[in-house]
């Protein structure tokens, strides 16, 4: 597709159960990033991917939480045992690394919402 | 959709003065700056990019000035029009990494 694709982009559970968030990046991009933003707060990083490297996963608030990103391209954020305090809009964004200069420009999905009951 | 930004420091301004949003920075090694527009309901927006060797840098309407002395950023917008109100949000990426930290935002709201 075009842009960065997110899906579900609502998702209601309930406290206890797991869920998984999917992210689909532009077609070439080799970083993929996953942030959480709860109601009137800035962007949480949470994980990043880059290529065939080991991700950086300083961002995970706990053990609950856990991604991967298989062939390179689709991401799945999974959260486990939810709990109301992982009530938050979950965003994906993915952007190019130029060698030498680093990432430039993420682009961002809509995100998906996530409401713990 | 869900409003962003319901608690976030806001600037309010009138259709057609110039508005300026800071941003102060905490890692005086970052080496990239990037500017994002987030409009209620959406994913954020990429507006403009500073790296540290520069102090400023124009777009369309739109300039970022950096000052690394004092770990600050601004974005200064030319003739603020009501498709500008949005939540703004500045990101610093530290060397040798490639993960980008935003800051809290602020919400800009543009009166007719």
């Amino acid at each position: 597709g075009a842009g960065v694709s997110q899906s579900p982009s609502n998702k209601v559970t309930e406290k206890g159960k797991d869920v998984e968030l999917r992210c689909d990046p532009i077609s070439g991009h080799t970083a993929l990033y996953w942030y959480r933003q709860s109601l009137g707060q800035g962007l949480e990083f949470l994980i990043y991917f880059q290529g065939n490297s080991a991700p950086d996963k300083s961002g995970l608030p706990s053990d609950r939480f856990s991604a991967e990103r298989t062939g390179g391209s689709v991401s799945t954020l999974t959260i486990q045992r939810t709990q109301q305090e992982d009530s938050a809009v979950y965003l994906c964004a993915s952007s190019l690394k130029i060698s030498g200069l680093g990432t430039g420009e993420l682009f961002f999905g809509e995100g998906s919402r996530l409401t713990v009951l | 959709g869900e409003s962003v930004g319901l608690h976030l420091p806001t600037l309010s301004v009138q259709e057609g003065d110039n508005s300026i949003i800071n941003c102060a920075y905490s890692n005086s090694a970052s080496d990239y700056f990037i500017w994002y527009k987030q409009e209620s309901g959406k994913g954020p927006q990429f507006i403009i990019d500073i790296r540290s060797n520069m102090d400023k840098r124009q777009g369309q309407r739109v300039t970022v000035l950096l000052n690394k002395t004092v770990k600050h950023l601004s974005l200064q917008i030319a003739a603020t029009q009501p498709g500008d109100s949005a939540v703004y949000f500045c990101a610093e990426r530290g060397l040798n990494t490639d993960k980008l930290i935003f800051g809290t935002g602020t919400r800009l709201q543009v009166f007719p």
